[in-house]
């Protein structure tokens, strides 16, 4: 099975900052990688597709980049609704795995 | 709109079964795939398998295997994930959905509003 490893786990950010998640993968999986956020007692929500698409109707101040086994979610200037938990997650093989979260929190 | 609309909280014993729905609308049933993916309480996401919704077979991540049963029901347009022989650690959220494979990348963008699974005594 592929590994995801984010990093940080957690992140304390304040509004209007710019905000870097990393995701790696134990493998190569060229941009087969995706972005959700979630938020407490909801489903995740896709933002991030092919490693740097951006999913239809997400904000552009989300932006993925990377390819191969390291990935970045950024988030450039930070909002008010973007506290949430972030998790990546590899489409490249069987079993699909997801990173362990990254649960940005309010300065 | 797409939509994707789960069967609700269930308590269940030891040992027992559950079967969790998952209704789909707003877009051709059997074009998609559903997945599977669950998550306990305050931990990750895990992904449990997809179903075809074409031709209806399933694809078990290996850890559920021998205990996980994914069906469809076309007329219904409507998934299912059967779980059986349910321990203390299957008590999660459920969550069913919808895969795409377009442009190079493949990814979950509809998902369901989750069905709690509660198992204990």
């Amino acid at each position: 099975d592929i590994q995801m490893t984010q990093s940080p786990s957690s992140l304390s950010a304040s509004v209007g900052d710019r905000v870097t998640i990393t995701c790696r993968a134990s493998q190569s999986i060229s941009t087969y990688l995706n972005w959700y956020q979630q938020k407490p007692g909801k489903a995740p929500k896709l933002l991030i597709y092919g490693a740097s698409k951006l999913q239809s109707g997400v904000p552009s101040r989300f932006s993925g980049s990377g390819s191969g086994t390291d990935f970045t979610l950024t988030i450039s200037t930070l909002q008010p609704e973007d506290f949430a938990t972030y998790y990546c997650q590899q489409s490249y093989s069987i079993p699909r795995t997801f990173g362990q979260g990254t649960k940005l929190e309010v300065k | 709109q797409v939509q994707l609309v789960q069967s609700g909280a269930e308590v269940k014993e030891p040992g027992a079964s559950v079967k969790v729905s998952c209704k789909a609308s707003g877009y051709t049933f059997t074009g998609p795939w559903l997945h599977w993916v669950r998550q306990a309480p305050g931990q990750g996401l895990e992904w449990m398998g997809w179903i075809n919704t074409n031709s209806g077979d399933p694809n078990y991540a290996q850890k559920f295997q021998g205990r996980v049963t994914m069906t469809r029901d076309t007329s219904i347009t409507t998934a299912y994930m059967e779980l059986s022989r349910l321990g203390s650690d299957d008590t999660a959220v459920y969550y069913c959905a919808r895969g795409i494979a377009a442009a190079g990348a493949k990814y979950f963008d509809y998902w369901g509003q989750g069905a709690l699974v509660t198992v204990s005594s």
